[in-house]
Formats: structure tokens, C-alpha cells, sequence
């Protein structure tokens, strides 16, 4: 199956210092982009959709300018988080989805725990 | 807009027995419905999709769900769970802006 790949699986920060999580689907062009972020023993919550050469779509209440999304490539997009706080500390997890058209299947990466300290 | 909804936050079953977990979902157009599989520390793992096709869908891991509109139901299940099906599941709905909704998942213990 579709294989996407996200980096680092685990990562620390220090408050106020940015970090940047990718997302990489290995063997398909992805288009689409989405990024969720995960509290824990709950479900996805979808922060934002990612496309291609264009702006993100950001759901309503994520702050764009702290969580930046870039999609450079067909194969590549990335998520920052600006001015890491504590309560920034989640699970984030990406997903891609091969060329277009409803129903086509979306494949997950394997998640980014970040902890802010 | 689409909904789904995931009745039962917790399932325990006995090894070897049936395993049912139900999901019920709402949308203003045909659904395009999905499970996903998530073990610990992970990300999503697809188990199956219903795209308008046959009704009765077969995914992986000897689970299969079945459509049904009338209902507005795509229960999962599995004739005989296995200690390694103890995972998190979510079924979730796609929208015609593919963005896929999820329910808020239903923790799945297997008993010895």
C-alpha cells in the first residue's frame, strides 16, 4: 500500500522555540495534504488542508500563523509550530491523498509526538 | 456536512468471540465511508472503505462492514478476535471537499 512518511517521530522543545514536522508520501504524488493533531484518547481533530503550490486551508479556530503549513511538492509538506507553548504538546499526525476524486483512500503517517517543555 | 457517530468508547470481547463495533453516520450526500485502525504511539491504518459498490465491504485483518442505508449504519466486525486486533478504531465519512470526518473512536480490548 501507500506508504507516507512523516519526521521526527519524536521530538522535545524548548517554550518559544519553533520546531518543524514533515510529512513525505514516499511512493505517490499527493495533491492534498492534511494535518491533525490528536489529543490523547480522543479522536482527529483536522487543523488544516494542505495543497500544492497554494495557501493552506486552515479549519476554523487553528491559529495560521502559529501552526505554518507549506506544501513545497507533490511529495513534501510541512508543518511548524511557531512559539512552542506547553499546550502545543499533542500528537500530529498527516495524511496524504493520491490524485483526486471523492471516495479515493487517504493513507496517515505514523504521527509526531511533540512535547513542548 | 457529515457526521459520524461511534456508539460505545470502550468494547472488551473474548478472544475468539465476535467482534462488533458500531458506527452510524449522517450526510447530505453519498457517503464515502471508512475504518481506520490506530494501535498505540501510531498513526491511521486503513482497514476498509465503502465507495458505492457493494454493500457487504472486506478489508484486512478478517474484518469486514456492511452498508446500510437504510439503517444509516457501517458496523465493523469480525467473526473471531484475535489478541492482536486490541487497538483504537474510528470509522469516519468523506465529504465532497475530501476531507475525511471521524468519529471519537472505540477502544477495543480482547479478554484472554
Amino acid at each position: 500500500g501507500a506508504v507516507v512518511s512523516q519526521h521526527p517521530s519524536w521530538v522535545i522543545c524548548k517554550s518559544g522555540t519553533s520546531v518543524k514536522i514533515e510529512c513525505r508520501s514516499l511512493d505517490f504524488q499527493a495533491t492534498t495534504m492534511f494535518w491533525y493533531r490528536q489529543f490523547p484518547k480522543q479522536s482527529l481533530m483536522l487543523m488544516a488542508t494542505s495543497n500544492e503550490g497554494s495557501k493552506a486551508t486552515y479549519e476554523q479556530g487553528v491559529e495560521k500563523d502559529k501552526f505554518l503549513i507549506n506544501h513545497a511538492s507533490l511529495t513534501l509538506s510541512t508543518l511548524t509550530v511557531t512559539s512552542a507553548h506547553p499546550e502545543d504538546s499533542s500528537f500530529y499526525i498527516c495524511s496524504a491523498l493520491p490524485g483526486t476524486g471523492s471516495g479515493n483512500t487517504i493513507y496517515f503517517g505514523e504521527g509526531s509526538w511533540l512535547t513542548v517543555v | 456536512a457529515q457526521s459520524v457517530t461511534q456508539l460505545g468508547s470502550h468494547v472488551s470481547v473474548s478472544e475468539g468471540a465476535l467482534v462488533l463495533l458500531r458506527c452510524n453516520y449522517s450526510s447530505s450526500v453519498p457517503p464515502y465511508l471508512f475504518w481506520y485502525v490506530q494501535y498505540p504511539n501510531q498513526g491511521l491504518q486503513l482497514l476498509l472503505k465503502y465507495t458505492s459498490a457493494a454493500t457487504l465491504v472486506k478489508g484486512i485483518n478478517g474484518f469486514e462492514a456492511e452498508f446500510k442505508k437504510s439503517e444509516t449504519s457501517f458496523h465493523l466486525t469480525k467473526p473471531s478476535a484475535h489478541m492482536s486486533d486490541a487497538a483504537e478504531y474510528f470509522c469516519a465519512v468523506m465529504g465532497g471537499n475530501e476531507k475525511l470526518t471521524f468519529g471519537t473512536g472505540t477502544r477495543l480490548t480482547i479478554i484472554p
